[in-house]
C-alpha cells in the first residue's frame, strides 16, 4: 500500500531556507517525484521533478538519496509570497497497480 | 500559458442528483485527471485518463464516473451525489512522455451536496 508522509506544518522566517522532507516507500522503480505549491484557492502549481540525487531550477532543489525512500524539497531564503502548501507526488507500482500518490501536504508559514 | 478550464468554481446541489463536473484544457495533453480535496487528507486521485476513451481507476472510484470523448475534455460524474461527496474536485492535465509528471491544474470546482 502506497505511503507518504509529510510534516503537516513548518514555520520560517524571512530569508530563511526553507527543507521540507517527503517519506514513501514502495516507490515505482523509473519514475520521477515531482513537488507542487498551492495557494489558497488555487490549484496546485508544479515546482520542481527529480529521480534521483540532487536537481535545482530557479525556484528550489530537490534532494533524493540512493535508496529513493525520501525526497526533501529546499527553499532557499524563503519571503512571504512563499507562504503555501507544499506537496510531494510519489508514484507507486506494485500487485499489479499503478498509483499517483500525493502527500498530505506540509503548510509553510513564513514570518516576517 | 497551458490553460486548464473547470466549469464551475461553486456548485451546490442535492442528495442524489446526477452531477456533472467538466474540465477542458488547450495544450493538446494526453494526461487528464481528476481529483478530490479534503481537509487533512490532501489530494486524492479519482479517476485518470491517458487517451481518448481510455480511463483508469484511482485511490478513490467509487461513486464516480467518467468520460473522455474528446481529447482536450474530461468530464466527471457524480450517478448519484451525496453528501459525503462535498469537496473540492481538482482537474489536471500533463503530456506524454519526459514531461508527463508536471501536472497543470485547474482553479477548482468546490461542491457542495445538501
Amino acid at each position: 500500500l502506497a505511503k507518504t508522509t509529510q510534516p503537516i506544518s513548518m514555520d520560517s522566517y524571512e530569508g530563511q531556507e526553507v527543507n521540507i522532507t517527503c517519506s514513501h516507500n514502495n516507490i515505482a522503480t523509473n519514475d520521477y517525484i515531482t513537488w507542487y505549491q498551492q495557494f489558497p484557492s488555487q490549484g496546485p502549481r508544479f515546482i520542481i521533478q527529480g529521480y534521483k540525487t540532487k536537481v535545482t531550477n530557479e525556484v528550489a532543489s530537490l534532494f533524493i538519496p540512493a535508496d529513493r525512500k525520501s525526497s526533501t524539497l529546499s527553499l532557499p531564503r524563503v519571503s512571504l509570497s512563499d507562504t503555501a502548501v507544499y506537496y510531494c507526488l510519489v508514484p507507486y507500482s506494485g500487485a499489479g497497480s499503478y498509483q499517483l500518490t500525493f502527500g498530505k501536504g506540509t503548510k509553510l508559514s513564513v514570518i516576517p | 500559458d497551458v490553460k486548464v478550464t473547470q466549469s464551475s468554481r461553486y456548485l451546490v446541489k442535492r442528495t442524489g442528483e446526477k452531477v456533472f463536473l467538466e474540465c477542458v484544457q488547450d495544450m493538446d495533453h494526453e494526461n487528464m485527471f481528476w481529483y478530490r480535496q479534503d481537509p487533512g487528507l490532501g489530494l486524492r486521485l479519482i479517476y485518470f485518463s491517458y487517451d481518448v476513451k481510455m480511463k483508469e481507476k484511482g485511490d478513490i472510484p467509487e461513486g464516480y464516473s467518467v468520460s473522455r470523448e474528446k481529447k482536450e475534455r474530461f468530464s466527471l460524474i457524480l450517478e448519484s451525489a451525496s453528501t459525503n461527496q462535498t469537496s473540492m474536485y481538482l482537474c489536471a492535465s500533463s503530456s506524454r512522455g519526459p514531461d508527463s509528471y508536471e501536472q497543470y491544474f485547474g482553479p477548482g470546482t468546490r461542491l457542495t451536496v445538501t
